[in-house]
């Protein structure tokens, strides 16, 4: 049973436009939520991350945003490069050491 | 630079044969997980260790797969026997464990392919 849904498989983005990636989860006891970038035969490197007891948390071009009564979480990335182009997947987990991802979202920015 | 290593990088094996995968994760860290990359689930978490034990392998059909780390700086997955539907990138991730920061540092992956 998937417990972190990335319902959009693929985004294609215009150079310098904001990409929004979405997640939603349906375990309540999710505390923890990261989103992980995946280039092609490389594993996935990790980006950023937000504790539920936070609604947003930015880093550089990259914020995340939380919204708990909506089991839902996004990735903005703005301006969106050309190097963003990868693989992104979004993470949970429930006060341990286990991460439930989603099936990924394939971002390929336009130049 | 640490890295999590992984061998092989690419295996092509044919049903039946037994398959072992290797991990060397990051010096230091005391988790270590491994994971399987399908196009429609996505990254399944298979077997995740902590101090060498294993936490939790409720990811892993039990009848063919085993995890283990014989030591601190490896670990390994074998499928025996392989079955066409093994086909997957399989990843090691390790990392420290403490605290809320559950940032896990990924291997590059193996790709097996099973005829």
């Amino acid at each position: 049973d998937q417990q972190v849904k990335q319902n959009s498989p693929s985004l294609s983005v215009q150079e310098g436009r904001i990409s929004i990636l979405n997640c939603d989860y349906t375990n309540s006891m999710f505390d923890y939520f990261l989103w992980y970038k995946k280039y092609p035969a490389e594993g996935p490197t990790f980006l950023i991350s937000i504790s539920s007891i936070k609604d947003k948390n930015e880093d550089g071009r990259f914020t995340v945003f939380l919204n708990k009564s909506a089991k839902h979480l996004s990735l903005h990335i703005v301006p969106s490069q050309p190097g963003d182009s990868a693989v992104y997947f979004c993470a949970a987990s429930a006060n341990d050491y286990k991460l439930s991802f989603g099936a990924g979202t394939t971002v390929t920015v336009r130049a | 630079d640490a890295r999590v290593t992984q061998t092989p990088r690419h295996k092509v094996t044919e049903m039946g044969q037994e398959v072992t995968m290797r991990c060397q994760p990051i010096l230091g860290h005391n988790t270590v997980f491994w994971y399987r990359q399908t196009m429609m689930q996505g990254l399944e978490l298979l077997a995740y260790f902590r101090n060498r034990a294993p936490l939790d392998d409720s990811g892993m059909p039990k009848d063919r797969f085993s995890a283990e780390m014989p030591d601190a700086t490896l670990a390994t997955l074998k499928i025996q026997p392989s079955e066409p539907r093994d086909s997957a990138v399989y990843f090691c991730a390790s990392g420290t464990g403490t605290g809320r920061d559950n940032e896990q540092f990924f291997g590059p992956g193996t790709r097996l392919t099973v005829l």
